[in-house]
């Protein structure tokens, strides 16, 4: 079936770097954009980044630019983000998430950017 | 980047009652704008696409209006599963900006 998963949180010291992944299945994951949401304890939704479905563009929310860096690997089903500089307030669980809206062979799009498919969510701990 | 505001940020209702949440984008986004749930230690599921798109499994009971800047969603008759928090989004342009959720209590 179609999933996410994400896997590589932890605790760390702040400053000090980390790296998440989510693995993709059930469905052509190179025909998807995909993005980076997290959701601090007790608090609402914060989108993070977004990477192409071709990994050519990126865009990040101002609060982690400069310090995070998404990525994704095609072959392997891959999504990836490298966050260093780590700090107190980067503490959340983070979310990987698909939109609806796809890419045909051809780099038409269809559909919508809503976020359809969610991991289950891995927490991340910045804490000295 | 584009702000969105979401009213009320709680609200108490009873099972079968009928509950309207706004939100008021800073700038008008068309209709590039979804609805979520999610209930507590659950990752979000979407609701509401392009403003007022049912998404495929969703009970009939959630509708989505509005464009522009301004912007609905109605819960029809409260079911004791629709007790949740709720949050819209905006995809106009490059940044995904959440409002800052609903809490639906009984």
């Amino acid at each position: 079936q179609v999933q996410l998963v994400e896997s590589g949180g932890g605790v760390v010291h702040p400053g000090r770097s980390l790296r998440l992944s989510c693995a993709a299945s059930g469905f052509t994951f190179s025909n998807y954009a995909f993005h980076w949401v997290r959701q601090a304890p007790g608090k609402g939704l914060e989108w993070v980044a977004l990477i192409s479905y071709d990994g050519r563009k990126k865009h990040y929310a101002d609060s982690v630019k400069g310090r995070f860096t998404i990525s994704r690997d095609n072959s392997e089903n891959t999504l990836n983000m490298q966050m260093n500089s780590l700090r107190p307030e980067d503490t959340a669980v983070y979310y990987c998430a698909r939109p609806l809206g796809y890419y045909d062979s051809s780099g038409y799009y269809y559909g919508s950017d809503a976020f359809d498919i969610w991991g289950q969510g891995t927490m991340v701990t910045v804490s000295s | 980047d584009i702000q969105m505001t979401q009213s009320p940020s709680s609200l108490s209702a009873s099972v079968g009652a009928r509950v309207t949440i706004t939100c008021r984008a800073s700038q008008s986004i068309s209709n590039y704008l979804s609805w979520y749930q999610q209930k507590p230690g659950k990752a979000p599921k979407l609701l509401i696409y392009a403003a007022s798109r049912l998404q495929s499994g969703v009970p009939s009971r959630f509708s989505g209006s509005g464009s522009g800047t301004d912007f609905s969603l109605t819960i029809g008759s409260l079911q004791p599963e629709d007790f949740a928090t709720y949050y819209c989004q905006q995809s106009f342009g490059t940044s995904y900006t959440f409002g800052q959720g609903t809490k639906l209590e009984i």
